[in-house]
């Protein structure tokens, strides 16, 4: 199975800082790569599909880079309704696999 | 819009066999996207548990496969989840989904249903 990690684990921002998300795979996945948000007692929402892709409807703040092993998502100003848990997720191969989460808190 | 909900048990006995059924409405489960199964539970984070397509093809996750069914219900516009055997490991959230395929991804998801499996 491909391993995800994501750093960092959680992050402490303010509304309109810059964040940014890492995730990596153990072996190479193209740009099969997908990002998803999550708020508790709340389903997990896709935000970002192969690897730069944004899924309608998901504010342009939102961007997604990377290929092969190393990705990238980049929350360009942080607002309110942002704070939550990302999620990575490989679709390369199966079976697919996510990262653990990284936990965006308020600072 | 399609949305989707998980039902079942909140408590299942170790040993025994759990049984979900996701409801789609709003849209047809017989349509492009593969229907799929991930748990989530705070020791193992998410888990793909596996797809199942409206012709009745699947794909298991190998960790579950011999533990896990799934099928599908095209006249009640459902799909249903059955794991065997159960141990407190199996304890999780588990979520319905919608997939995605080239690229893949899970574009609709459920709020998912807790199941404890607990004596």
């Amino acid at each position: 199975d491909i391993q995800m990690t994501q750093s960092p684990s959680s992050v402490s921002a303010s509304v309109g800082d810059r964040v940014t998300i890492t995730c990596q795979a153990s072996q190479g996945i193209s740009s099969w790569l997908a990002w998803y948000q999550q708020k508790p007692g709340k389903a997990p929402k896709v935000l970002i599909y192969a690897a730069s892709s944004l899924q309608s409807g998901v504010p342009s703040r939102f961007r997604g880079s990377g290929s092969g092993t190393d990705f990238i998502l980049t929350i360009s100003s942080l607002q309110p309704e942002d704070f939550a848990t990302y999620y990575c997720q490989q679709a390369n191969s199966f079976p697919f696999t996510f990262g653990p989460g990284t936990k965006v808190e308020i600072k | 819009q399609v949305q989707l909900q998980e039902s079942g048990p909140g408590l299942v006995k170790p040993s025994e066999t759990l049984s979900l059924t996701c409801s789609v409405s709003g849209g047809s489960i017989s349509s492009s996207y593969y229907w799929s199964w991930i748990r989530q539970s705070p020791g193992k984070g998410l888990e793909w548990i596996g797809y199942i397509y409206y012709s009745g093809s699947t794909n298991y996750n190998p960790s579950l496969k011999s533990r896990v069914t799934m099928s599908v219900d095209t006249s009640k516009n459902q799909f249903s989840l059955r794991l065997i055997s159960l141990t407190a490991a199996d304890t999780a959230v588990y979520h319905c989904a919608r997939a995605q395929r080239d690229p893949w991804y899970f574009d609709l998801w459920g709020r998912g249903t807790l199941v404890t499996v607990s004596s």
